[in-house]
């Protein structure tokens, strides 16, 4: 399976300040979503683009798509401590039902 | 509404003991499930996952089975635990091939 590849692997920031992470992939994707893992605890599915949109949001969530590219990137906007987690991008090729995980950027907002 | 329930959440085990792990989806039917692991600091791989009961695909060979006895019931399981078996398990479920997975609680296994 393939396996998007986030950018950068750490970041840390202050509260209140934006927070961007890019993803590129390599191979055609029916969807690319975004996931959230907070230190020791399961995944929880932040947001999912289709390869036929090119920007979604949900609450202070961005995410681009850029098919030509084949890259994406997750903006969290106004950064909170609660934001502080390892956040996962996953790309769904088409006639497949496994997600491919990479190894993630972990984010720290800083009080 | 969906949940999923993963148990237990915290397991040490000896080398050469067998592993259950139990895995089980409320509120839908003939969901896809999966088993992930992840090794401390990295991201997740991807070891079983199940279309329907009785049918399991596995992603890597390795000393570890997987069993769907139930619709909406996942079983990772090992007759004789590694060192390197050790690691964080995820369940995780999604309803329709290519949509987003919910992810259970994970547990975290050392095998000592």
């Amino acid at each position: 399976s393939q396996q998007g590849e986030e950018d950068p692997q750490a970041l840390s920031i202050q509260e209140g300040e934006n927070a961007t992470m890019n993803c590129s992939y390599k191979t055609s994707i029916n969807n690319l979503q975004w996931y959230r893992q907070n230190s020791g605890r399961g995944l929880v599915h932040l947001i999912l683009i289709r390869s036929n949109e090119r920007e979604k949001h949900s609450g202070r969530l961005r995410v681009t798509l850029d098919t030509s590219k084949k890259s994406s990137s997750l903006l969290i906007t106004a950064s909170r401590a609660a934001d502080t987690a390892s956040y996962f991008c996953v790309i769904f090729a088409f006639n497949d039902y496994k997600l491919s995980f990479g190894a993630g950027t972990t984010v720290t907002v800083r009080a | 509404s969906q949940t999923i329930h993963q148990w237990p959440a915290t397991l040490v085990q000896p080398v050469g003991s067998p592993l259950s792990l139990e895995c089980t989806v409320e509120g839908t039917s003939n969901p896809n499930l999966y088993w992930y692991r992840q090794a401390a600091g990295r991201g997740l791989q991807l070891l079983f996952y199940s279309v329907g009961i009785g049918q399991i695909s596995s992603e890597v060979p390795q000393n570890l089975s997987a069993s769907r006895p139930q619709d909406r019931q996942f079983i990772l399981s090992s007759k004789k635990l590694l060192l390197s078996d050790s690691g964080f398990y995820l369940c995780a479920w999604n309803r329709y091939q290519n949509y987003g997975y919910t992810f259970g609680s994970g547990t975290r296994l050392t095998v000592v």
